[in-house]
């Protein structure tokens, strides 16, 4: 069955370094990988979106890689500040048109000042 | 600047009682979602509806039921509410046109936090 893995423990890292969270999925061949931020008891809001003919995508101190042999996408938030703290869900979509968009579990970070 | 409207944030019901969730989006999207979130579980995509009186099943359908009669407005329904049913419901929506603002990217709403005593 389609899987999607996102590390399920919380990462803590410094103020200004770099956090790197992971995305793995399986059984599944998704147009567009996706990127939400989630703060607690609120939706999730867009960051990035992927597709599978790109192999990286850059947003301010965002940057996502998406390796369809590996199965695999990273995020990378650069100069992390403590406002960074939240969950981070992936998100795929099959081909175009399916309308269907199936979540990972989401990895919470914590920025520490 | 609200986007995505869920009529409301916390709900406190009884079980057996019918519940109506509202969702409306004022960015005219084709697309609408409704998703539940638990702890470990993620989102869970319960239907979609990608245009008005149509419908389709998500993953885990069985107990609830929606409406869509206007294309701004997407309704779920709990036809009899049991305690598995609480959790936090999540309304979202997308754009169809390839190139438009918001096409293939989800916009949630702020979330109602649904409790069946």
């Amino acid at each position: 069955s389609q899987k999607i893995e996102q590390n399920s423990e919380a990462l803590n890292i410094q103020e200004g370094k770099t956090a790197t969270l992971t995305c793995n999925y399986t059984n599944y061949s998704p147009a567009y990988l996706q990127w939400y931020r989630q703060d607690p008891g609120r939706g999730p809001v867009f960051l990035l979106l992927i597709r599978e003919n790109e192999k990286e995508k850059r947003k301010e101190r965002l940057k996502v890689t998406f390796d369809t042999t590996l199965k695999q996408s990273l995020f990378h938030i650069t100069a992390s500040q403590p406002a960074d703290s939240a969950t981070y869900l992936c998100a795929l979509e099959g081909s175009s048109g399916t309308y269907k968009y199936i979540f990972g579990t989401g990895t919470r970070l914590k920025v520490l000042a | 600047d609200v986007k995505v409207t869920q009529s409301s944030r916390y709900l406190v019901k009884r079980t057996g009682e019918k519940v109506f969730l509202e969702c409306v989006q004022d960015m005219d999207h084709e697309n609408m979602f409704w998703y539940r979130q638990d702890p470990g579980l993620g989102l869970r995509l319960i239907y979609f509806s990608y245009d008005v009186k149509m419908k389709e099943k998500g993953d885990i359908p069985e107990g609830y039921s929606v409406s869509r009669e206007k294309k701004e407005r997407f309704s779920l329904i709990l036809e009899s509410a049991s305690t598995n049913q609480t959790s936090m419901y999540l309304c979202a929506s997308s754009s169809r046109e390839a190139g438009a603002a918001g096409a293939n990217v989800l916009t949630f709403g702020a979330g109602s936090r649904l409790t069946v005593l």
